[in-house]
């Protein structure tokens, strides 16, 4: 079964600096997705950013970059130049395709990030 | 916001009840997914649905049913409720059913007493 490890429950970065989230995934596919959603206060869920397996390439958005391991099933997040409203609720997430006609999106536990003024 | 339309945002009742969620995904997008957020368990996948029709199913309960109608919305039926079901129940959509990418409902606030 597909696992999504977040090891860090909560973490807190002064505003303007730089963290990084860390997320491990345990799999046997070798084509699937992985992404990083926030949850702020709202409790709305959003797409912070999405990478392609197949992809060597580290996907950016913006401030927010990843770093993809594919051979450590490993995926960190990392906030730059950290904003108020990046505070928020922070999960990995692994899509994968389920008997050739539905997915299903495993979410990891979420890592807590506060960005202190 | 995200396009994904989730009524009602508040719900509370009691025990033995049953309620049902409803859910409008984007204008475009044929896929819908349910997932339970409670405290304790995080984000659990309930099932999916494309145009219609069950796609994947997850940890989903015998109580819990959900389907799709025509117009694409979906509802998710929960009875025999007990405390334990108290979660936030979100809905998200997505274009397709292999598209990797899911746009998520403000989510349903389920409070059972």
């Amino acid at each position: 079964a597909q696992t999504v490890t977040q090891s860090q429950p909560e973490m807190s970065v002064q505003e303007a600096e730089t963290v990084t989230l860390s997320c491990t995934y345990d799999t046997s596919e070798n084509n699937y997705y992985l992404f990083w959603y926030k949850q702020p206060p709202s409790r709305q869920m959003i797409l912070v950013i999405r990478q392609e397996a197949y992809k060597q390439q580290n996907a950016t958005e913006n401030r927010f970059s990843v770093n993809f391991q594919k051979a450590a099933k490993s995926f960190s997040l990392k906030i730059s130049d950290s904003q108020l409203g990046d505070t928020a609720m922070y999960f990995c997430a692994f899509m994968k395709h389920v008997n050739n006609y539905g997915q299903n999106f495993v979410f990891g536990p979420g890592t807590r990030l506060s960005v202190l003024p | 916001d995200s396009g994904v339309t989730q009524t009602p945002k508040h719900l509370i009742t009691a025990t033995g009840q049953r309620v049902t969620l409803r859910c409008s995904p984007r204008s475009g997008d044929l896929s819908v997914y349910w997932y339970q957020q409670s405290l304790d368990q995080g984000l659990q996948f309930l099932i999916q649905y494309y145009n219609g029709e069950e796609r994947a199913k997850g940890n989903i309960l015998e109580r819990f049913s959900a389907q799709q109608f025509p117009d694409l919305h979906s509802e998710l039926n929960l009875s025999s409720l007990e405390l334990g079901d108290s979660a936030l129940y979100f809905c998200a959509s997505s274009r397709s059913w292999a598209d990797g990418e899911l746009f998520f409902g403000e989510g349903s606030r389920l409070t059972v007493l």
